[in-house]
């Protein structure tokens, strides 16, 4: 079954920093997100993408915050310049539709 | 602003058992219902997809939706080890960005 993959499943970081967090959403799929999981905390919205273009963001998507489909396969989250508080999981998200398809995250450590 | 609520549990229960999980959100926007499991270290895998009120089943999964009451469960019959995890509900207006619950642990003991 065609499933979305996530790369790293880790990532350390040090505060001040600029990661790039990358997804292969599900090949045939036309629309992609990215949400967040702080320990303990419920899954949240950040952005969703359809047609090269952010459809939708939310209040935690701010500037530091952007995305892009660089070719075909991958869709990436950048963070600039990262901060204690955006340690978390990050989720990726794919669907042709309206049936949302998550990878299995990446782990994102702010030290 | 709580938009879904969901029992985080843990809910413990004995294998065979039926397991009953709820949410209730508030807002009458959501058409969209969604049930996902999630396994420890790895993503929500969708279990079932409701649009509108009504119920769904799919094999021992049966989801419910009572958007008068702003209520929707998911009831799962003859529950296994493997159902151990935690379960999410999702809901959405019909734009693609899901309001998801807490989740609610569950383990199912052998």
């Amino acid at each position: 079954e065609p499933e979305v993959t996530q790369t790293p499943s880790h990532q350390v970081t040090q505060m001040g920093q600029e990661v790039i967090l990358r997804c292969v959403p599900i090949s045939n799929h036309l629309y992609f997100y990215w949400y967040r999981q702080i320990l303990g905390q419920k899954v949240e919205f950040l952005v969703s993408f359809y047609n090269n273009e952010i459809s939708e963001k939310s209040e935690i998507f701010d500037d530091q915050f952007s995305v892009e489909r660089p070719d075909g396969s991958n869709f990436t989250l950048k963070i600039r310049s990262t901060k204690l508080e955006d340690s978390a999981m990050y989720f990726c998200a794919s669907s042709a539709l309206t049936s949302l398809h998550f990878g299995n995250g990446t782990r994102l450590t702010v030290t | 602003q709580k938009e879904v609520e969901q029992d985080p549990g843990p809910l413990s229960v004995p294998e065979g058992a039926i397991v009953s999980l709820n949410c209730t959100y508030s807002n009458s926007a959501f058409q969209y219902f969604m049930w996902y499991r999630q396994y420890s270290r790895k993503g929500p895998e969708l279990l079932m997809y409701t649009y509108s009120s009504g119920n769904k089943e799919d094999g021992r999964f049966t989801a419910q939706v009572d958007k008068s009451s702003k209520y929707i469960s998911l009831f799962i019959r003859d529950s296994q080890p493997s159902d151990s995890a935690t379960y999410l509900c999702a809901m959405s207006t019909g734009a693609n960005n899901l309001f998801f619950g807490t989740g609610t642990r569950l383990t199912v003991i052998p």
